[in-house]
């Protein structure tokens, strides 16, 4: 059974970046056949798509966080990674990581999310 | 790129039917059959219902159907229960190769 788990500092200082880790177990990253990818959602809002990242390490990224965001992988882990520089309040979000297949909108696994809070 | 428009919220009553639209643009919604829908109860992971606008994964009751027509997307869920009362999302495809995702719509069931 695949399963995804989010881990990284629960609090980041504004102006820091934000680094999260995805790891994979039950399934490789280095498959064809799915991308891998975060979405985020701030307490008592909705869910926005930050990016994602294929396993030949085409990446891609919401044009409104484009210019803070790295995804990147570690195959050898089965990881992949997210970084947000120079966070603000706003970045405070639930923080989840998730599967989606080649070819098609099938996002059908997630990782139990992960609160990240800004503040000093 | 904007949100997709989604109702804040809906209601009904047990048994009956409701509908939840997905409006996007020519650029996403309208540009390719890659509409989602998840499904997300209070402190939950979102769990998705529909993909490639009316598809089920397995083990999602067949009371869930998504359909698409021009540049908006629709749920419908029917023969409503207490257990469907949650959030509800649409995401899509753009065509500038991201994902959107709409504002989410509250279901209260009656």
């Amino acid at each position: 059974q695949l399963q995804l788990q989010e881990s990284g500092p629960g609090l980041v200082k504004p102006s820091e970046t934000l680094s999260l880790t995805c790891t994979v177990s039950g399934g490789s990253i280095s498959s064809s056949d799915y991308y891998w990818g975060w979405i985020r959602q701030p307490p008592g809002k909705g869910l926005e798509w930050i990016g994602n990242i294929y396993y030949t390490g085409t990446s891609s990224y919401n044009p409104s966080l484009k210019s803070r965001v790295t995804i990147s992988a570690d195959t050898s882990k089965n990881q992949f990674s997210l970084k947000v520089s120079s966070v603000t309040a706003a970045d405070t979000a639930i923080y989840y990581c998730a599967r989606r297949n080649y070819g098609s909108g099938r996002r059908d696994y997630w990782g139990q999310g992960t609160l990240v809070t800004v503040s000093s | 790129q904007s949100a997709l428009t989604q109702p804040a919220s809906v209601s009904g009553s047990p048994g009956q039917s409701i509908t939840i639209s997905c409006t996007g643009t020519s650029s996403d919604v309208g540009a390719y059959n890659y509409v989602s829908w998840y499904q997300q109860h209070p402190g939950k992971v979102p769990k998705l219902m529909i993909y490639d606008v009316g598809n089920r994964p397995s083990g999602v009751s067949n009371r869930f159907s998504g359909s698409k027509s021009g540049n908006t997307a629709s749920l419908t869920i029917s023969g409503l229960q207490a257990e469907d009362e949650a959030d509800y999302y649409c995401s899509s495809y753009t065509t500038s190769g991201t994902w959107v995702f709409g504002g989410g719509t509250k279901l209260t069931v009656l």
